[in-house]
């Protein structure tokens, strides 16, 4: 069946470091990915998502790329900032809206 | 607009009681998901509608669980009888669409469930 894995958190950088939140997968066909996020105290939000290979999703100057080759797709982004401190999730879901798989999560703490 | 509802917000019961979650979807949401959320694990997907047809129930515990979706609005899950694993966050989600790759998923806050 589909499955996600994600790196282990947690993981604490400080401000304007560079980040990287690693995500693999394993899916029959071509599934959409997705990366979602919790901030504390809030509901999960979409942070960007992919449809197809190669397609770059971004949002707030988080990207990840959807790499066929290596069924991955991994969260970068250049300068974190305090405010990005959450649990980062990895997930996936195939094209018809159906077979939603979440990985477990990436706990992100940022400090001053 | 009005986000996705779930009440209540905590519940804490006995191991065999029975319990029952609601959720409300954004309006015009054809597609609602309910999730279980397990203190460090990600959400897991318990069963998917579309309308109020059952689109993916694989992953629900049928013996205990149940839900129902009524004229394609609100939904109901309803644990009987709990056992202590049931302990989690109900998550409740709603999308416009499920096809074609262009969906995205809106979250309730979710419903504490502590099973004593």
């Amino acid at each position: 069946g589909n499955s996600v894995t994600q790196m282990e958190g947690p993981v604490t950088l400080s401000e304007e470091a560079f980040l990287t939140i690693n995500c693999t997968y394993t899916a029959t066909g071509y599934p959409s990915l997705f990366w979602y996020v919790q901030y504390p105290g809030e509901g999960l939000q979409l942070l960007l998502k992919a449809t197809k290979a190669d397609d770059k999703g971004s949002n707030k100057g988080f990207e990840a790329t959807y790499r066929k080759e290596t069924t991955s797709f991994h969260l970068e982004k250049g300068s974190v900032q305090v405010s990005d401190s959450a649990v980062y999730f990895c997930a996936l879901g195939n094209n018809y809206g159906q077979n939603f798989v979440f990985g477990p999560g990436t706990r992100l703490s940022v400090l001053p | 607009e009005a986000g996705v509802a779930q009440s209540p917000r905590y519940k804490i019961i006995e191991k065999r009681q029975s319990v029952a979650f609601w959720c409300n979807p954004i309006s015009g949401h054809a597609t609602l998901y309910w999730y279980q959320q397990i203190l460090g694990q990600g959400p897991k997907l318990l069963i998917q509608f579309q309308n109020n047809g059952v689109v993916d129930d694989s992953q629900l515990p049928k013996d205990r669980f149940s839900a129902e979706r009524l004229k394609g609005v609100d939904s109901t899950l309803k644990i009987q009888p709990a056992k202590l694993e049931d302990s989690a966050v109900y998550l409740c989600a709603s999308s416009l669409t499920g096809t074609s790759g262009n969906y995205e998923q809106y979250f309730g806050p979710g419903t504490r469930l502590t099973v004593t």
